[in-house]
Parts: structure tokens; C-alpha cells; sequence
């Protein structure tokens, strides 16, 4: 069955502190990965789209990687306007492509 | 360039009521992508329009139907509302069903 699990649930940093969030998935046939911020009671901002193993984007203090089965959102000194939920989502060959299976996200909280 | 506008962004309504909901695309996109997102879990796909045909659903009953017109612009109707149907709609358009896919701000609708 495709899945994706995120890692933590949730996450407290202190301004500056450095960290890392995980997305492991298991899908026949991976397309892309996505990852999105959304913050409370709004829709999803798309962060960065993954294609192919090794591959690595950058935006501000937002750096993704991606491996054969996992992929992570490194936070360089993070800021309190960092603080949102972090969902990564995949895509896979075949059926229905539009069809994005998200994990549950990752709620950062980032005290100053 | 305009993104990815919904409405209403708020709406209450009685168990067994019918609802829609409308999704207008980014400038440019033709694929439009609905997504229900209850709270504290990641969005989970009900259906995808490309090219005003339907291209692909999730697991989600006859009750939810869509449409999508000839400016690419979408509806979402859920008929016999219940309950658990009380949830974040999420619409999101690209410029083709495997391209990266840019989130509207939701529609909270609420069943009572």
C-alpha cells in the first residue's frame, strides 16, 4: 500500500537552532515528492518538487534532499516565521497522476 | 498573474443539505484538483478535472461530484451532507495533471 510518514509529529526549536524533518514513503513507481508549508487554516504553499535520488533544492533556509526511500527539509537557523506545518506529498506513475498522498505533516514551532 | 482563488472561504451547513463550492485556476492552468483536508491530517484526494473531463478520483462516495467549465474554472457539490463531511476543501490547479500544483486557500465547511 502506498504510504508516506512524516517524522516528528511536531517540532519546538529555538530561534537559530538548526534541524531536520523526515518524509519516508513507500509507492510502486515514484514520480516526484513535493513539500508544502501551510499555516493554520490556510491552503498549502509549495515549497519544492524532488524528481530523482541525490537530488537537492534550496530556498532561503530551506534546503530538501531526497533518497531512494526518505526524503528530508533541512531548517538552517530557523526564525519564528518559519513556525507552520510542513507536508510532503509524492506522486507516482500510473493511475490517477493527479492523485498527491500526503503524510499528516509536521507542526514546527519556532520560539524566539 | 493571479493564483488559485476559492469560495465561499467559510460555510455552516445541516446534516442532509447539498453544498458547492467553487475553485477559480491560476491564469494559465487547465488542470483543477480537489482535496479535503480534516483536521490535523494531510489533504486526501477526492478527484481531478483536465480538460473539463474528470481524470481520476480517490476513494470518496458517488455524493461527491464535480465539474469543471470551459475557462477551467471548478465545482465541488457533496450532496446529503453528513457529519464527518465537515472538513478544509482545498483546490489546486497546474498547468497539467503531472505538473506542480499550486493550492487555493481553502473553504472551511462546517455540518451541523
Amino acid at each position: 500500500e502506498d504510504q508516506v510518514t512524516q517524522s516528528p509529529e511536531a517540532l519546538r526549536l529555538q530561534e537559530g537552532e538548526s534541524s531536520s524533518l523526515n518524509c519516508s514513503y513507500t509507492v510502486s513507481g515514484l514520480r516526484g515528492l513535493f513539500w508544502y508549508r501551510q499555516d493554520p487554516g490556510k491552503g498549502p504553499e509549495f515549497l519544492f518538487t524532488l524528481y530523482s535520488a541525490g537530488e537537492e533544492k534550496e530556498k532561503e533556509r530551506l534546503k530538501a534532499t531526497l533518497t531512494k526511500k526518505e526524503s528530508f527539509l533541512h531548517i538552517t537557523a530557523p526564525k519564528p516565521e518559519d513556525s507552520a506545518t510542513y507536508l510532503c506529498a509524492v506522486q507516482k506513475y500510473g493511475g490517477s497522476q493527479g492523485n498527491l498522498i500526503f503524510g499528516k505533516g509536521t507542526k514546527l514551532s519556532v520560539k524566539p | 498573474e493571479t493564483g488559485v482563488t476559492q469560495s465561499p472561504t467559510h460555510l455552516i451547513k445541516t446534516r442532509g443539505q447539498q453544498v458547492t463550492l467553487r475553485c477559480s485556476s491560476q491564469s494559465g492552468h487547465n488542470t483543477v484538483s480537489w482535496y479535503q483536508q480534516a483536521l490535523g491530517q494531510g489533504p486526501q484526494f477526492i478527484f481531478q478535472y483536465y480538460r473539463e473531463e474528470e481524470n481520476g478520483r480517490g476513494n470518496f462516495p458517488p455524493r461527491f461530484s464535480g465539474l469543471q467549465f470551459p475557462n477551467y474554472s471548478s465545482e465541488l457539490n457533496v450532496n446529503a451532507l453528513e457529519l464527518d463531511d465537515s472538513a478544509l476543501y482545498l483546490c489546486a490547479s497546474s498547468f497539467g495533471p503531472t505538473f506542480d500544483a499550486f493550492f487555493g486557500q481553502g473553504t472551511r465547511l462546517t455540518v451541523v
